[in-house]
């Protein structure tokens, strides 16, 4: 059974970037048909798609954020990661990854979150 | 304006049958999904493509589609089964979106 875990500073402060991983266990991230996402939940926008990748490198973006996202992956470490730059407080939120299966489902399975807070 | 269209909260009677409707114009074209998340907790997967049961998931757990309406219905409900509950679909450029969830209070 595939698992994610999120891990990442907690708090970072504005204009600065906030970085993320996340690392598969369970299986490889090379899967075929699977993808994996970034997700936020805020308390103010509810449940948020940032983007996913591929194993390949091939990336897709919700296009509200898509100018300060960048997702990547480490095939080597089973990883795959989320940098957010130019962070203001309206990014305080929990960051979630969680797998997808082309046919299926996009969310799949979740890691647990983390919450990140921006502030000074 | 929001693309999926949820009821911020249902209460129902342990044992009685729970409906939650989810409503946007893209659910027309595309499959609906629903996530069940208890506080504290990453949501959890109990409907995919409108109306397929995860394994695992109880089989009081059902999803019906018509028109741009998806619904969740939760038969014989139970205590257990007091959750926020979030539809999502993709839009018109494949960009994944959420409702913003429906709160089940079982009474």
């Amino acid at each position: 059974q595939v698992q994610l875990q999120e891990s990442g500073p907690g708090l970072v402060k504005p204009s600065e970037t906030l970085s993320l991983t996340c690392t598969v266990s369970g299986g490889s991230i090379s899967r075929s048909k699977y993808y994996w996402n970034w997700i936020r939940q805020s308390a103010g926008k509810g449940l948020e798609w940032i983007g996913r990748i591929y194993a390949s490198g091939s990336t897709n973006f919700n296009p509200s954020l898509e100018s300060r996202v960048t997702i990547s992956v480490d095939t080597s470490k089973n990883q795959f990661s989320l940098k957010l730059n130019s962070v203001t407080a309206a990014d305080t939120a929990v960051y979630f990854c969680a797998f997808g299966i082309d046919g299926f489902t996009p969310f799949d399975s979740w890691g647990q979150g983390t919450l990140v807070t921006v502030s000074s | 304006s929001y693309e999926l269209t949820q009821p911020p909260s249902v209460s129902v009677s342990p044992g009685q049958t729970a409906r939650i409707t989810c409503s946007g114009d893209t659910l027309a074209k595309q499959y609906g999904f629903w996530y069940q998340q208890k506080p504290g907790q990453a949501p959890v997967v109990v409907i995919y493509k409108d109306t397929e049961r995860p394994s695992g998931i109880p089989e009081r757990f059902s999803g019906s589609s018509s028109g741009s309406t998806v619904t969740l219905t939760i038969s014989a409900v139970q205590a257990e089964d007091e959750a926020d509950y979030y539809c999502q679909s993709a839009d018109s450029s494949g960009t994944y979106v959420f409702g913003l969830g429906t709160k089940v209070t079982v009474l």
